[in-house]
């Protein structure tokens, strides 16, 4: 089993809904949380980070981790084609960092 | 644009082979991370280096090193290349020394083993 997994998708979803992407994970001893955003072609650009459980909001960005259940989400509002790509959970502590696959997001007009 | 340069964009060899994978990182970033993207593994962690030594390891292979030099690039050496070894290899650079810290991710260099 993946220490980290994570739907590929891809997902599809109409412009202007609300995207749920999600992780779960089975290292307890993660403490730090990661999304990155990856256009096809580029390389990754971080998007949101947490430390520990809780939630972050950035813009239409919404980070949430749940250490309980060792699940993490990220929530998009108001979706924009812009928004197409594809989003990687990552998560460690000190001496670990694990990625997981991505999930490939399409906001169609 | 990131400002962490990587070359070359492209590489295609032959099993057997050795390549050489380099990268400058931002002006002012003293780390810098080594990334494996294949389609079924994802993004692989293999090393950090933080002002020319070693900090991290991650997935790393036997027959794959690394150095970063005193003006701060980094190689990336792959050895012994096998087919599996075709992925797309990123760079990315930080200022700090730590692994959960934002990493500004280069244009990535695609390797193809034939």
């Amino acid at each position: 089993q993946k220490e980290v997994e994570q739907d590929p998708g891809p997902l599809s979803v109409p412009e202007g809904a609300i995207v749920s992407l999600n992780c779960t994970y089975s290292n307890s001893a993660f403490q730090y949380f990661m999304w990155y955003r990856q256009y096809s072609r580029k390389g990754p650009e971080l998007l949101m980070y947490t430390y520990s459980s809780g939630n972050k909001e950035d813009g239409r960005f919404t980070a949430q981790v749940d250490k309980s259940s060792k699940y993490i989400s990220l929530f998009i509002r108001d979706s924009q084609p812009s928004d197409s790509a594809t989003y990687l959970c990552a998560m460690g502590n000190t001496d670990k960092l694990i990625f997981g696959t991505g999930t490939r997001l399409q906001v169609f007009p | 644009d990131s400002g962490v340069t990587q070359t070359p964009k492209h590489l295609i060899t032959a099993t057997g082979q050795r390549v050489t994978l380099r990268c400058s990182p931002r002006s002012g970033d003293l780390s810098v991370y080594w990334y494996q993207q294949s389609l079924d593994q994802g993004l692989q962690f293999l090393i950090q280096y933080y002002n020319g030594e070693e900090r991290a390891k991650g997935n790393i292979l036997e027959r794959f090193s690394a150095q970063q030099f005193p003006d701060l690039h980094s190689e990336l050496n792959l050895s012994s290349l096998e087919l599996g070894d075709s992925a797309l290899y990123f760079c990315a650079s930080s200022a700090s020394g730590t692994l959960y810290n934002e990493q500004f991710f280069g244009p990535g260099t695609r390797l193809t083993v034939l």
